[in-house]
């Protein structure tokens, strides 16, 4: 089957910085993609991966391993706002989403 | 201005009850989608249509029924509610198909289906 694995919940401290983890076994690779998801809202689009390496854009980078079916997301200098859920999905041979369910970052003063 | 409105936000109905929940976009995609977010937060496909025609069917009961009257529109209707069927459900919509370059979702508010 395909899976997506990520931590349920981390917790971090303003200012500080913090890598959420996701690692995935699924048929073929697409693309992996992080949205952030604040409780009771929609999720909205981070990033997005294809090549091995990392892309940065602000605070928040990516990672990509391909041949280790890995990825994290690092946040920098975290602000309270940024407490939310991160998902991370998976875009498999057949082009079909796969999603994790999700790390819960609790951001503490 | 809002990109992906859905209505409405909460239902509360009894089990066997029939309920639409609505969506529209003004973003000028051609692709929609439906996705259940269930108690574990899991985000499940079900449903995608591309210029109101329907490209992905996951195994959904046939009590879920999608329609699209046009691109900017995908509603959902729900025959015979049941407990299972209480979850969050989220309408998006993206600018290609799954399989055009990185095709970012845009996602609803999403709408609390309870049932009773």
């Amino acid at each position: 089957g395909q899976n997506i694995d990520q931590p349920t919940e981390m917790t971090a401290t303003e200012g500080a910085i913090v890598q959420i983890n996701c690692t995935y076994q699924t048929s073929g690779f697409n693309g992996l993609f992080w949205y952030q998801q604040h409780a009771g809202e929609a999720p909205t689009f981070l990033s997005y991966n294809v090549l091995d390496g990392l892309e940065e854009k602000g605070r928040f980078s990516s990672f990509l391993s391909r041949s280790k079916g890995y990825s994290y997301l690092l946040l920098k200098e975290l602000q309270m706002k940024d407490s939310a859920s991160y998902l991370c999905a998976v875009r498999d041979s057949n082009y079909q989403l796969i999603w994790g369910a999700g790390t819960k970052l609790i951001i503490k003063p | 201005d809002t990109a992906v409105s859905q209505t409405p936000k909460y239902l509360v109905t009894q089990m066997g009850n029939d309920k639409s929940i609505k969506c529209e976009q003004n973003l000028g995609h051609d692709t929609m989608y439906w996705y259940k977010q269930d108690s574990k937060k899991f985000l499940k496909i079900m449903f995608s249509y591309n210029n109101k025609e329907l490209i992905i069917n996951e195994t959904v009961p046939n009590r879920f029924s999608p329609k699209s009257p046009d691109k900017a529109h995908l509603n959902l209707h729900i025959n015979s509610l049941e407990l299972g069927d209480s979850a969050v459900y989220f309408c998006a919509s993206s600018q290609g198909t799954s399989s055009s370059g990185a095709n970012v979702l845009t996602f609803g508010a999403g709408s609390r289906l309870t049932v009773l």
